[in-house]
């Protein structure tokens, strides 16, 4: 079966620094992969997306992330963080029904001034 | 282009009851995908349906129905609520059941159960 792991449950940045966020996957064939941010109270938007081809996709809101297949994994990545990004972020996998999303326990980001 | 709604916002109910929750798809999607997201955790899938029939069930117990109508618009019926049950229920659509298409998600009906 499908599953998600991200190892980080809480991480602090300050405003203006780098971000990763780690995901990790399980997944037998090529994985569809997607990385969703919610705000409080909000639903979910999507960041980006990896379904073949470039290893490094780019996302909304300056996010990319890079999928290495060799290590079953798929980072978030932004250069500089704004106070506007603290929010959850999700990692997830396409499931075996396609289209059903297997999403790992998030990662809270809070943003230092 | 209006997106996903849902509706109620918030719920409060007791153990036993049953609640009905809705969503609108967005214009032009055919399939819908409801998720329960406990606090603290991430959405886990429900169900699918696409084109009114039921596509793909995650494991959850037959006390949790749906529905899919004409209009693409969907509703999450649940009976003999538990306490466990209390949790953020996202609904999301797309424009097929395939997984290249981006989901879409409502900003979900908080239920409570007391």
């Amino acid at each position: 079966a499908q599953s998600v792991t991200q190892p980080d449950i809480h991480i602090t940045v300050s405003e203006g620094a780098s971000l990763e966020l780690r995901c990790n996957y399980s997944y037998g064939a090529t994985p569809y992969l997607f990385w969703y941010v919610q705000s409080p109270g909000q639903g979910l938007q999507l960041l980006l997306k990896y379904f073949s081809g470039d290893t490094l996709v780019q996302g909304i809101k300056g996010f990319e992330a890079e999928f290495k297949r060799s290590q079953s994994s798929f980072n978030l990545r932004k250069p500089s963080v704004h106070w506007s990004d603290a929010a959850e972020y999700f990692c997830a996998v396409e499931g075996e029904y396609g289209n059903k999303l297997v999403f790992g326990a998030g990662t809270i980001l809070r943003v230092k001034s | 282009e209006t997106g996903v709604t849902q509706s109620p916002t918030h719920l409060i109910k007791t153990r036993g009851q049953q609640v009905t929750l809705r969503c609108s798809s967005q214009s032009g999607h055919n399939t819908v995908s409801w998720y329960q997201q406990a606090l603290g955790q991430g959405p886990q899938f429900i169900f699918q349906y696409y084109r009114e029939e039921e596509n793909g069930r995650g494991n959850f117990p037959p006390r949790f129905s749906g529905l899919q109508f004409p209009n693409y618009s969907s509703e999450l019926n649940v009976n003999a609520l538990e306490l466990d049950d209390s949790a953020l229920y996202l609904c999301a659509s797309s424009r097929s059941q395939t997984g290249v298409n981006e989901q879409f998600f409502g900003p979900g009906t908080r239920l409570t159960v007391l």
